[in-house]
């Protein structure tokens, strides 16, 4: 059974940085073809796709979030960690790390099949 | 990027009625195009990927269909549990997009 946690603050005041850990279980980031990914969701709006990382360590960002992201992967922790530097109030948003779908040869392009159940992160001075 | 944009924005609609969502974008994505269903307070939860592939555990009542640069999302018969924000995502090229939402409510 595969599930994630997100974890990190609640509240970060504007130039911070935000750091975001998603411990997961019942699937291993070292496994050929597996990938987690992080996604936000302001308040009341649609999803935004920030980043993945592969279990090869190819990672891949939003080109207008790239400069202020890092995504890493501990998996020895079964963790993913992302930050994000100098947050503003419009980075205010719920955060989800999510597992990408895994099948057959896995050559194919997938989506993202389990959620956690997502941080909100609000950020006010 | 692809922009991918959803019509309509709200949906009402009784219970036992066929929902139609539409999801375009704006280059073609082939088949690559995920649907999730979200209800309030809660992460989106995959229905179907590929355009038209099912995920495990989904009623049948949902499908899709489309390729290239349209596709749909169809309820063959609306239920009360079926209340919630419809997104499409496309997966062919990154960044990945999603849509705006699509909110189905009860007539």
């Amino acid at each position: 059974q595969i599930t994630l946690k997100e974890s990190g603050p609640t509240l970060v005041k504007p130039t911070q940085t935000l750091t975001l850990t998603c411990t997961f279980s019942g699937f291993s980031l070292s496994s050929s073809g597996v990938a987690v990914g992080w996604i936000r969701q302001p308040p009341g709006k649609a999803l935004e796709w920030l980043a993945l990382i592969y279990w090869d360590d190819d990672k891949r960002y939003s080109p207008s979030l790239k400069t202020r992201l890092t995504i890493t992967k501990d998996t020895s922790k079964n963790q993913v960690v992302l930050t994000m530097t100098n947050m503003d109030p419009v980075d205010t948003a719920t955060y989800y790390c999510a597992h990408k779908k895994y099948y057959g040869s896995g050559s194919y392009p997938t989506p993202l099949d389990y959620w956690g159940q997502g941080t909100l992160v609000t950020v006010s001075s | 990027d692809i922009q991918m944009t959803q019509s309509p924005s709200t949906l009402s609609a009784s219970v036992g009625d066929r929902v139609t969502i539409t999801c375009r974008a704006s280059q073609s994505i082939s088949s690559w195009l995920a649907w999730y269903q979200q209800k309030p307070g809660n992460a989106p939860k995959l229905l179907i990927y590929k355009a038209s592939s099912l995920e495990s555990g989904v009623p049948s009542r949902f499908s899709g269909s489309g390729s290239g640069t349209e596709f749909t999302l169809t309820i063959s018969s609306l239920q009360p549990d079926d209340i919630a924000t419809y997104s499409c995502q496309q997966y062919n090229t990154y960044p990945w997009t999603f849509g705006q939402g699509t909110k189905v409510e009860i007539q």
